[in-house]
């Protein structure tokens, strides 16, 4: 079933503006991660946060995760022409420590336009 | 991509044949993972290993088996193939549970 939940589905803004896309997601978790995914190719990964942070940031990259919520937000600043890609949040299964896999949302397509 | 490597990259079959997806690690990580990536789905968890010889099944696991022999290789089997079964495969990596999982390139698979 699907965990998480990327809104908005796509977003297209201009370069050099700020890119802001949400994560729901529906049970308890470890710890949440965004991916990012270039057309054709494989998965990079850009943030983990855990559920005990509220924020992290990684150059560009700014996450939040709001667990009362259920919701963390990937703010992505400055944006440039090669941010053009489909950004997923994905969360652990909370199973007492077991190695279930991450649950993936089905992505938000982002288009930066020059 | 962490050296992970995914053969084939590539692969047409026809339904009914058997078709086996290798996964390749030097990073010599713990767990390893199978998902298929689908338009309107986002990525479905297949099978995991915990260990050599240690694997469980995922949340879409009707029509695939798993085997580790070697810490460094994860094969997917699909037994006999079917058209439902036309997607994209990505294999993971992880040092620990709860960690960052890092992804292969991919396997585009066509069951025509």
């Amino acid at each position: 079933s699907q965990q998480g939940e990327e809104d908005p589905q796509a977003l297209s803004i201009q370069e050099g503006e700020n890119a802001t896309m949400n994560c729901s997601y529906k049970t308890s978790i470890n710890n949440l991660q965004w991916y990012r995914q270039n057309s054709g190719r494989g998965l990079v990964h850009l943030i983990l946060i855990r559920s005990n942070e509220r924020e992290k940031h990684s150059g560009r990259l700014r996450v939040t995760l709001d667990t009362s919520k259920k919701s963390s937000s990937l703010l992505i600043t400055a944006s440039r022409a090669a941010d053009t890609a489909s950004y997923f949040c994905a969360t652990d299964g909370y199973s007492g420590g077991g190695a279930d896999g991450l649950t993936f949302g089905k992505g938000t397509h982002l288009i930066i336009q020059p | 991509d962490a050296g992970i490597t995914q053969s084939p990259r590539h692969k047409v079959t026809e339904t009914g044949t058997p078709v086996t997806l290798r996964c390749h690690q030097t990073e010599n990580h713990r767990y390893m993972y199978w998902y298929r990536q689908d338009p309107g789905h986002g990525l479905r968890l297949i099978h995991y290993s915990y260990g050599v010889k240690d694997t469980d099944k995922g949340e879409v696991s009707d029509g695939y088996s798993v085997s580790r022999s070697k810490t460094e290789d994860f094969l997917l089997t699909l037994e006999s193939a079917t058209s439902s079964q036309t997607s994209v495969y990505f294999c993971a990596i992880s040092p620990r549970v709860q960690e960052t999982q890092y992804f292969g390139p991919g396997t585009r698979l066509l069951v025509l």
